[in-house]
């Protein structure tokens, strides 16, 4: 009953520092993606996939990178933190299968703190 | 483009009472989905229930209740006798017509509705 995995669940950064969060599902969904939730904005997408190979923009995506290498495998990169990405990280997935719109299975969120 | 808004930033009622969350929606698509989604104290997200824009009737769930009105685009969520479990930020979020394009698949979401239940 994994669902979908995220680590690390916490991490601090110093201004500049790159890293990466990761996230996995094990539910074969095609679709994954990430959100920022920060307080008062509710949740902003920042990027998604539609299937192993093929990512998009979301609302926020300046300050990161994504790759869709596999179907179960999904992690966001920081290329260099600022203390605007100060937030807390969801990575989320649904089916893909048609006219089937299902609901998006989250992980447990990263608090991110850039310093 | 999509939006959603809940009007309601922060509610408080006493235990017991009933209390209706606001969703209002914007959409292009003649077929989307509806969602509610809530998270606790303890920050984990939770699905609460889907709807399609196709399914007007209204849905009853113990405690909980739906209403959707396409004719005022609104999708309201009642708790009907209040808990201090029920304490929590509610989201609710849209998704556009499958058909449409992989950029259907987002859910976009309101910026929430934090609702105190207290004891």
């Amino acid at each position: 009953n994994a669902g979908v995995t995220q680590t690390p669940k916490f991490q601090v950064l110093k201004t500049g520092q790159s890293m990466t969060l990761q996230c996995a599902q094990d539910m074969n969904h095609e679709y994954m993606s990430w959100y920022r939730q920060d307080p008062g904005m509710g949740l902003r997408l920042i990027h998604y996939s539609v299937g192993a190979g093929i990512t998009d923009q979301g609302e926020v995506p300046n300050g990161y990178n994504v790759s869709r290498s596999t179907t179960e495998d999904f992690p966001l990169r920081l290329l260099s933190a600022a203390p605007s990405q100060t937030s807390v990280y969801f990575c989320a997935s649904r089916v893909k299968r048609g006219g089937f719109t299902g609901e998006l299975f989250f992980g447990e969120g990263s608090r991110l703190t850039v310093l | 483009a999509q939006k959603v808004t809940q009007a309601q930033t922060e509610i408080s009622v006493v235990e017991k009472e009933d209390v209706t969350l606001d969703c209002v929606y914007e959409t292009r698509d003649t077929t989307y989905y509806l969602f509610w989604y809530k998270q606790p104290p303890s920050g984990e997200l939770v699905f609460l229930i889907r709807r399609n824009s196709f399914d007007e009737q209204n849905e009853i769930s113990g405690r909980y209740s739906w209403n959707f009105q396409k004719s005022t685009s609104s999708f309201n969520f009642t708790i009907t006798a209040s808990q201090v479990v029920d304490s929590a930020v509610y989201f609710c979020a849209l998704s556009g017509d499958p058909y449409s394009g992989a950029g259907s698949y987002q859910l976009t979401f309101g910026k929430g509705t934090k609702l105190s239940v207290i004891p």
